[in-house]
């Protein structure tokens, strides 16, 4: 049974749509975040929730909203999607004794 | 700006070899988290080091958080083709109430049979 999930596994879409990605953790942590990790493996903090709750916003475009409709998920919508967008997304949990856990990525293509 | 950074960038040898990696940081972290990232999957933990100066084992891997927590080494004795993959060093900051992980530019390390 996967500890943390997203969908979709990869995401190729045009400039301008409007796309989701889900993500689901069954370890009853309360934190998760979202990162960005570029071409170069560079992998970047983007959002962090506590419990529902939005406690980091690291100065992301507002073209990006994340969504925690309970502790065990946190979506993140993209709008107006743009080329420097192209990434791949991590979805992470976090417990109490200071473990990540990350999920397996979506591979975003913007074209 | 890039706050951690790592040497080497890519690092390939034979099987057999010693290697370390290094992450450097002029900034003090709450704890130093070190991962393996695999091709189409994301990271995985190997270690957390939290005091000044202290070392971990796992196995082959030999930890080691600089005694200002500025600064992080990776020794792996006697590499395996197992061992290939891409090598982050994450710091943590408490920040509102939660931590905050700055990960490191990363090493890719290719382990040759």
């Amino acid at each position: 049974d996967t500890a943390v999930s997203q969908t979709p596994k990869y995401l190729v879409t045009q400039m301008g749509n409007d796309k989701s990605i889900k993500c689901e953790q069954n370890l009853g942590h309360d934190t998760m975040y979202w990162y960005k990790q570029d071409s170069k493996k560079f992998l970047k903090i983007m959002f962090s929730y506590n419990n529902k709750e939005l406690i980091i916003n690291e100065t992301v475009p507002n073209r990006f909203s994340p969504k925690s409709p309970d502790k065990a998920h946190l979506n993140l919508h993209i709008n107006s999607l743009e080329l420097g967008d192209s990434a791949v997304y991590f979805c992470a949990s976090r417990s109490l004794g200071d473990e990540q856990f990350f999920g397996p990525g979506t591979r975003l293509t913007v074209l | 700006t890039q706050l951690l950074e790592q040497s080497p960038q890519f690092l390939s040898i034979q099987e057999g070899e010693n290697l370390t990696v290094y992450c450097n940081s002029s900034s003090v972290f709450s704890s130093l988290q070190w991962y393996r990232q695999e091709p189409g999957e994301g990271p995985v933990l190997l270690v957390t080091v939290v005091t000044g100066g202290e070392v971990k084992k796992l196995k082959r891997l030999t930890f080691q958080f600089g005694d200002a927590r500025k600064d992080s080494s990776l020794h792996i004795t006697a590499a395996q083709p197992g061992d290939t993959g891409l090598y982050l060093c994450a710091g943590a900051r408490l920040t509102s109430g939660t931590y905050k992980y700055i990960f490191g530019t990363g090493t890719r390390l290719k382990v040759l049979a």
